[in-house]
């Protein structure tokens, strides 16, 4: 089984100041990754995920995230934030070739509010 | 087409109703999913269908009854909801149960009076 774990709950930053949300994992076996955001009543969208290759994956709107096999981590950044990135923000895993149980395995979210 | 449509976006109901959520990809994929989102809280997995066949049942109660028609269409007939069922309903696809990428439709917002 999997679970994944966001260390925030809510992440209050200055516009244009730099962020990182942090997220761990625990998996008997190897996951893929991802991240996704959620802007208010609407859906979720696909920022960025880690299948292989290189640790440090670029997503959408200017976020990029690092993974960590050591410290089973898979931290969100984003050098410089907009009022627009104010939403929920939720780090997800899947087993690799879907083994076991299917779907997503969601952390419980980081909401992001953005200060002027 | 790369979307997932949801409709409707908005439903209430009555706990003696009977009504039906609807989920639409026209990618190909052959797998499709249906999730509960509570207010504040992440998206729980309930169903998924592999080549319109229902594969997963996260022990939902039987008062919801998911239906997938062909290969593009996905269904979520309801029927004698609690209050406690409303929430956002999620439906999202992906190529195959096998495949990584998930795309998500924007969601119904059920509540249940």
């Amino acid at each position: 089984a999997q679970s994944v774990t966001q260390l925030d709950s809510q992440v209050p930053v200055f516009e244009e100041a730099p962020v990182e949300l942090r997220c761990n994992y625990s998996s008997s076996v190897s996951v893929y990754l991802f991240w996704y955001v959620q802007y208010p009543n609407q859906g979720l969208q696909l920022l960025l995920k880690y299948l292989s290759g290189s640790t440090l994956v670029k997503g959408i709107n200017g976020f990029e995230a690092e993974f960590n096999k050591s410290q089973t981590s898979f931290h969100l950044r984003k050098p410089s934030v907009h009022i627009s990135d104010t939403a929920e923000y939720f780090c997800a895993v899947r087993p690799l070739g879907g083994g076991g149980a299917d779907g997503l395995t969601f952390g419980k979210g980081t909401h992001l509010i953005i200060q002027p | 087409d790369t979307e997932v449509t949801q409709t409707p976006k908005h439903l209430v109901m009555g706990m003696t109703n009977k009504k039906s959520l609807k989920c639409e990809q026209h990618m190909g994929h052959r797998a499709m999913y249906w999730y509960k989102q509570k207010a504040k809280k992440p998206p729980e997995l309930m169903f998924v269908y592999s080549y319109e066949k229902l594969s997963i049942n996260e022990s939902v109660p039987s008062r919801f009854s998911p239906e997938c028609p062909n290969s593009s269409l996905l269904n979520l007939h309801l029927h004698a909801l609690q209050p406690e069922d409303s929430a956002l309903y999620l439906c999202a696809s992906s190529q195959d149960r096998l495949n990584y990428g998930y795309t998500f439709g924007s969601g119904t917002r059920l509540t249940v009076v």
